[in-house]
């Protein structure tokens, strides 16, 4: 079975502080994708990066960083000199890749809530 | 606007009725999901569709619920006889059918059911 887990439930930082949210998977498939989302308070999930299973290489975009490590089955998001915008609950995710039907469904942990405070 | 269209936004309903939500997916898009997402948690797989085949269903997808995607283009989610239990946010996503692209999400149907 698959599992997501987010061990932070909730962040405070004040703006410009760095932020790491962390995010531990299991899975016993050997090909799978990783995804970071985030939900504003709007509530719509935005997409923020997927990495596949073969792909260790650290990715930055901005300000955002993510740290994937196949070793210790973990997928850490790093925000660096954080702002109010910023503020909403992360979700990391896990794709079940189903060839006999094509499906791609996510697993998702349980989210982190960030809060940036000016 | 070309995102993952779902209507209504919100529903409040008294228990033991029925409701209906809709979903649009991004028009080229052949994968459809339904999701829920209760207060605290991430968001929950219920079920599948590749065109208008429904291909999956999850355990939570108890037989008070019914999803359609008729023509393969929009899809529904019915529950029946609803419970305070169903009361959650009901997310959408469509993708593509080639490849591993990630899944685009509409901005949900919350359900309050009293």
């Amino acid at each position: 079975a698959q599992k997501v887990t987010q061990a932070q439930t909730e962040i405070s930082v004040v703006e410009k502080e760095d932020v790491t949210l962390d995010c531990v998977y299991e899975t016993r498939d050997t090909t799978y994708y990783l995804f970071w989302y985030k939900q504003p308070p709007s509530g719509e999930l935005v997409f923020l990066i997927r990495r596949n299973s073969f792909d260790e290489q650290n990715e930055i975009s901005g300000r955002y960083s993510w740290n994937f490590q196949k070793s210790t089955s973990s997928f850490n998001f790093t925000i660096t000199a954080s702002q109010v915008v910023d503020s909403a609950v992360y979700f990391c995710a896990l794709s079940d890749v189903r060839g006999d039907t094509g499906r791609r469904a996510l697993t998702f942990g349980s989210g982190t809530r960030l809060q940036v405070q000016p | 606007d070309t995102g993952v269209s779902q209507d209504p936004r919100h529903k409040i309903t008294k228990r033991g009725q029925n409701v209906t939500f809709r979903c649009d997916p991004i028009s080229e898009h052949n994968r459809l999901y339904w999701y829920r997402q209760t207060l605290g948690q991430g968001p929950e797989f219920l079920t599948y569709f590749q065109n208008e085949a429904q291909l999956e269903k999850s355990r939570l997808l108890s037989d008070r619920f019914s999803a359609e995607r008729p023509k393969g283009s929009f899809s529904t989610l019915e529950i029946q006889r609803t419970e305070q239990g169903d009361s959650a946010m009901y997310l959408c996503a469509s993708s593509p059918s080639r490849g591993n692209t990630e899944a685009f999400f509409g901005q949900g149907t919350r359900l309050t059911v009293v």
